[in-house]
């Protein structure tokens, strides 16, 4: 089983739609909890971070960790053509040794929105 | 600003030769980590080095190794390149040894033949 699962989709919707993004995880000591945007061709790029448990929103973004259930979401209101791109959720625990600064990633799911 | 900047963009190398992937950290940063992306994979940790000294490893093999220098860039090397090896590599940098907040360069695509 892998550390953290993310469906792959592809998920399709149209303009404007809500778009749900979510990620599992199985490894409670996750602290750090982030979501990357990534275009194709290009190296991934921090859309949101939430330490713990909570909700966060930026704009359009919200993003939600639930350490209880182990998921963590991302929603996308209004959602653009423009957000076409691989959504990765990554966590870490920073526990020291040889995880310090390591990101353990999702799949990532590949989002496409269409006029 | 510059960004994380790495080179080469692309490379194509035969079975069982050598390769060298470098990266240069945003002005500020000390922290540099290194991640393999195979296609249709999220990213997949290989180490971070942070003030020149080796701070995290992934699941790797001792075919990989790497190095900070003083000026906080960073180079990849792999030996004995397997077909799998065929990836794009990230570079990410981050001013603490902390993994939250990296800005990841566009990486290098490797391909092995």
């Amino acid at each position: 089983q892998k550390e953290v699962e993310q469906d792959p989709g592809p998920l399709s919707v149209p303009e404007g739609a809500i778009v749900s993004l979510n990620c599992t995880y199985s490894n409670s000591a996750f602290q750090y909890f982030m979501w990357y945007r990534q275009y194709s061709r290009k190296g991934p790029e921090l859309l949101m971070y939430t330490y713990s448990s909570g909700n966060k929103e930026d704009g359009r973004f919200t993003a939600q960790v639930d350490k209880s259930s182990k998921y963590i979401s991302l929603f996308i209101r209004d959602s653009q053509p423009s957000d076409s791109a691989t959504y990765l959720c990554a966590m870490s625990s920073n526990a020291g040794g040889t995880s310090y600064g390591k990101l353990t990633f999702g799949q990532g799911t590949i989002l496409t929105v269409h006029p | 600003d510059a960004g994380v900047t790495q080179s080469p963009t692309h490379l194509i190398k035969t079975r069982g030769q050598q390769v060298t992937l470098r990266c240069s950290p945003i002005s500020g940063h000390k922290s540099v980590s290194w991640y393999q992306q195979v296609l249709g994979q999220g990213p997949q940790f290989i180490f971070q080095y942070y003030e020149k000294e080796e701070r995290g490893r992934g699941n790797f093999p001792d075919r990989f190794s790497a190095r900070q220098f003083p000026n906080y860039s960073s180079e990849l090397n792999v030996n004995a390149l397997l077909l799998g090896d065929s990836a794009l590599y990230l570079c990410a940098s981050g001013r603490g040894q902390s993994s939250y907040g990296y800005t990841f360069g566009s990486g290098t695509r490797l391909t092995v033949v």
